[in-house]
């Protein structure tokens, strides 16, 4: 599976869209880009996922690199429920490996 | 669907005791995992069922953890004998797979086992 890279931790002001950033520069063609959060005291939930193309669901966006190399999911407002760990997977099988991720801070 | 049912939701054991975590995964889903997590380690894939047989137990840290599929709507993750180590939370997740690498994992909410 392909290694990761995201900030431990992002702030972002409520009503704001958030930015989250992912590299994983040794991805496969055939590997999906996956994007998990888990909020507190939770188990992780699935958000979006994508290939090659941009997509959309109601939850976020996720824009992928031209080259593959690199996503971000894009919260459009954030609100103080989106405030979570979020997890970018790389995965070609059935399985998720889960990195570290990015805690997410919502500010009021 | 009442989503992925596991228990106990939590477990508190003495070390050397045995623990049986259960999980009942949504009706109709052909894939169940079991995840560890710890602030340690974060969340780690113990073992991966598809169709009730194990495909990867690679993620099971030793022989004193075991986990069985018996039928398509249940699922056993013990430790015998159990260590303080072994505190954790659990979490059971399954999905439907269809072979396009693109199913969606449901998770349950846990299991916190303590083991003193």
């Amino acid at each position: 599976d392909a290694k990761t890279t995201q900030p431990n931790s992002m702030e972002s002001n409520e009503e704001e869209p958030v930015h989250l950033p992912c590299n994983h520069s040794t991805i496969s063609g055939t590997d999906y880009i996956h994007w998990y959060r888990q909020l507190p005291s939770q188990g992780p939930e699935y958000v979006i996922h994508g290939l090659t193309s941009n997509v959309n669901n109601r939850m976020a966006s996720l824009a992928i690199a031209e080259d593959r190399k690199s996503s971000t999911l894009i919260l459009h407002r954030a609100t103080l429920r989106d405030a979570a760990v979020y997890y970018c997977i790389p995965n070609t099988g059935n399985q998720f490996y889960f990195g570290t991720g990015t805690s997410l801070t919502v500010i009021p | 669907d009442a989503g992925v049912i596991q228990s106990p939701r939590h477990e508190v054991t003495e070390m050397g005791q045995e623990v049986t975590l259960r999980c009942k995964p949504i009706s109709g889903h052909n894939s169940l995992f079991w995840y560890r997590q710890t602030m340690m380690r974060g969340l780690e894939l113990l073992i991966y069922f598809n169709n009730n047989v194990p495909i990867d137990d690679s993620g099971m840290p030793e022989d004193r953890f075991s986990a069985k599929m018996p039928n398509a709507s249940f699922s056993t993750l013990k430790i015998q004998p159990s260590e303080p180590r072994d505190s954790a939370v659990y979490f059971c997740a399954s999905s439907l797979d269809l072979g396009d690498r693109v199913a969606e994992a449901f998770f349950g909410q846990g299991t916190r086992l303590t083991v003193v």
